[in-house]
């Protein structure tokens, strides 16, 4: 059965410094990845996401996601976090385009401090 | 205006009630969902509709319904409402040449 792990519950970095964000993922075929990005108040936002091609994807507000197989791993990372970057992130994965096989994360809460 | 648009945003009700929690998207997508999401434990899907003629149960369905009125307007009832339904839920949308959802912005039920 597919699973998501975002090992780390909540993580605070300083304004300005890197942040690298862990998501591994169980799935027995080449997934569908995705990250999302909630502000307090507010939906869950599409980042960015991979499912072929080049295993560096980009996606908005300069955020990058790399896919690794080897290590059944998708980790969102930014070279320099801002502080309106402090949100909760969700890694999902699916084994298609339809959706309703979407398994999300349990969520990385991140803290940004001065 | 939001290309997905859930009301009530927030909801207090009480055990026992009948509630509807509406969705509705200006997005032209087929497929649409309905989440549930409480702390610790990521998104669960309630129901999904990949067109009006389409429903079918997600994850956690027991204690839901859903009504698709239109393509564009997909509803989530609780029935009998119980404490335990407390929690923020979710619309979502899709279609099949996209890749990810579109999310409004939640409703907050509190059951009491």
């Amino acid at each position: 059965a597919q699973s998501v792990t975002q090992p780390d519950i909540h993580i605070t970095v300083s304004e300005g410094a890197s942040l690298e964000l862990r998501c591994n993922y169980s799935y027995g075929a080449t997934p569908y990845l995705f990250w999302y990005v909630q502000s307090p108040g507010q939906g869950l936002q599409l980042l960015l996401k991979y499912f072929s091609g080049d295993t560096l994807v980009q996606g908005i507000k300069g955020f990058e996601a790399e896919f690794k197989r080897s290590q059944s791993s998708f980790n969102l990372r930014k070279p320099s976090v801002h502080w309106s970057d402090a949100a909760e992130y969700f890694c999902a994965v699916d084994s298609d385009t339809g959706g309703f096989k979407t398994i999300f994360g349990a969520g990385t809460r991140l803290f940004v401090k001065a | 205006d939001a290309d997905v648009t859930q009301t009530p945003r927030n909801r207090i009700t009480k055990t026992g009630k009948r509630i509807m929690l509406e969705c509705s998207q200006t997005k032209g997508h087929d497929r649409m969902y309905w989440y549930r999401q409480d702390p610790g434990l990521g998104l669960r899907l309630i129901y999904y509709s990949f067109d009006v003629k389409d429903i079918n149960k997600g994850e956690i369905s027991d204690g839901y319904s859903v009504s698709r009125q239109a393509q564009a307007k997909f509803s989530l009832s609780l029935e009998s409402a119980i404490p335990n339904q407390t929690a923020l839920y979710f619309c979502a949308t899709s279609d099949q040449d996209s890749y990810g959802y579109t999310f409004g912005s939640g409703t907050r039920l509190t059951v009491v």
